[in-house]
């Protein structure tokens, strides 16, 4: 399994600012991945990062709001724009683990979550 | 479409006692399912996962799950709870592809 750290573990923040979440693994994974958990409510997948790629969003998710880097196989960074109060929730990144040949790879392991508040 | 349901938001259990987590999903063919358990202030932990072959899995922490085809149904189980066991538990699905599909969470809570 994978060891998945987030920075900042938490922060308040004000509307209209915007705040850049760090995750790192400590092994070179291909795939990985950003969640929302807003509160109460399950996760929600943001967007695949693939490094050397763009990332790839799902429906509801714009690149403007939630830009993404994927500088090297072991970190990635999501950042939220302009945030509002809304956009308070806990974001989790994730990896694959194992190979596409792999059933393992199936699985995934998700970092500590940095919980964000908007006020 | 893929889905899945966790019928029982909270469920409040005696420590020592039994626990059953149920999960439904829907999905054409048979998919990858998976059971996390999420502290307060944590991330998700994989309990258990099910690929193939034997329905009844194994996992951490004593849990155990069982792949029930013609129900559509993963229930999480655990003969004795500890008060530790108090936390979120999520099931959820795949289709053997990166993307999950995850129910709604059932929080448990562990009496004294």
């Amino acid at each position: 399994s994978a060891v998945i750290s987030q920075k900042p573990s938490r922060d308040i923040c004000q509307r209209g600012t915007s705040l850049t979440i760090q995750c790192q693994v400590d092994s070179q994974v291909t795939m990985m991945f950003w969640y929302r958990q807003q509160p109460g409510q399950s996760l929600t997948l943001i967007a695949t990062a693939n490094q050397g790629s763009e990332a790839t969003y799902e429906s509801g998710f714009v690149i403007d709001k939630f830009p993404i880097s994927r500088p090297n196989l072991t970190f990635s960074t999501l950042t939220v724009s302009n945030m509002s109060p809304e956009d308070s929730s806990i974001y989790l990144c994730s990896v694959r683990g194992g190979s596409s040949t792999d059933p393992n790879s199936y699985e995934q392991y998700f970092g500590p979550g940095t919980r964000l508040t908007v006020t | 479409a893929q889905s899945v349901t966790q019928p029982d938001i909270h469920i409040t259990v005696s420590e020592g006692a039994s626990l059953e987590l149920r999960c439904n999903y829907s999905y054409g063919a048979t998919p990858y399912l998976f059971w996390y358990v999420q502290s307060p202030g944590q991330g998700l932990q994989l309990l258990l996962k099910y690929f193939s072959g034997d329905t009844l899995v194994q996992g951490i922490k004593g849990f155990e799950a069982e792949f029930k085809r013609s129900q559509s149904s993963f229930n999480l189980r655990k003969p004795s709870v500890h008060w530790s066991d108090a936390a979120e538990y999520f099931c959820a699905v795949s289709s053997g592809t990166y993307k999950y599909i995850f129910g709604t969470g059932t929080r448990l809570k562990v009496l004294a």
